[in-house]
């Protein structure tokens, strides 16, 4: 099993510039995640999707736009990229059990940088 | 708003003691915690989870507490080792089960 796979790993692009980032997990997840890391912030959550077919809202939204494309697979958007989104982004997935809550497994990051 | 602290500062700690770490919440009450560590350069890795009518629980050399009358889980690494040196992330869970917020984590440092 490799888990969770994200690609690329590492990304730079000019202001303004668009990208997809793509996040596949082969552990038969329902719910998946994608995240951004800077220094001092910790992990903020961008969008998350409790399932296939469904999106939401995290913590940081603005300037991103996901797609659940199917089971496996949970993509992030950048339209038009800005400097203040050179971050690290990760992707998790998890399935909450009867009991709601669940771990999440992490992929092994995107390194961003916007110029 | 919900606010979650972790001791920011690096934690030096000598191999063989046991480090202690505090992760402090506040304006809300949540079901479970969750314990992940991360190193240079990697995702982060699940540890423990705590539910919020545990007192205690335990996985090998780790301990973790959750008190929820101080709104505080403590994580506890006995018998150090410089293996355990990484960043070590606390992340109770916020608005419903789905979701965790995670603190920004503290640099353990464990020093042979």
């Amino acid at each position: 099993n490799a888990g969770v796979t994200q690609t690329p790993k590492f990304q730079v692009l000019k202001t303004g510039q668009s990208m997809t980032l793509q996040c596949a997990q082969d552990m038969n997840h329902n719910s998946m995640y994608w995240y951004r890391q800077d220094p001092g912030m910790g992990l903020r959550l961008i969008y998350y999707s409790a399932s296939e077919g469904t999106t939401d809202k995290g913590e940081v939204p603005n300037g991103y736009n996901v797609s659940r494309l199917n089971k496996r697979e949970f993509s992030l958007r950048l339209e038009s990229a800005a400097p203040s989104q050179t971050s690290v982004y990760f992707c998790a997935s998890g399935s909450p059990g009867l009991a709601g809550a669940s771990e999440q497994f992490f992929g092994p990051g995107t390194r961003l940088t916007v110029l | 708003s919900q606010k979650i602290e972790q001791n920011s500062e690096a934690l030096n700690i000598q191999e063989g003691k046991t480090a202690t770490l505090t992760c402090n919440y506040t304006n809300y009450s949540p079901a479970y915690l969750q314990w992940y560590r991360q190193d240079p350069g990697r995702g982060p890795v699940f540890l423990l989870l705590i539910r919020e009518n545990e007192k205690e629980k335990r996985k090998e050399r780790l301990k973790v507490t959750f008190d929820t009358t101080l709104k505080q889980s403590l994580f506890h690494i006995t018998a150090s080792q410089p293996a355990d040196s990484a960043t070590y992330l606390c992340a109770p869970n916020s608005g419903g089960y789905q979701k965790v917020t995670f603190g920004t984590g503290t640099k353990l440092q464990v020093i042979p």
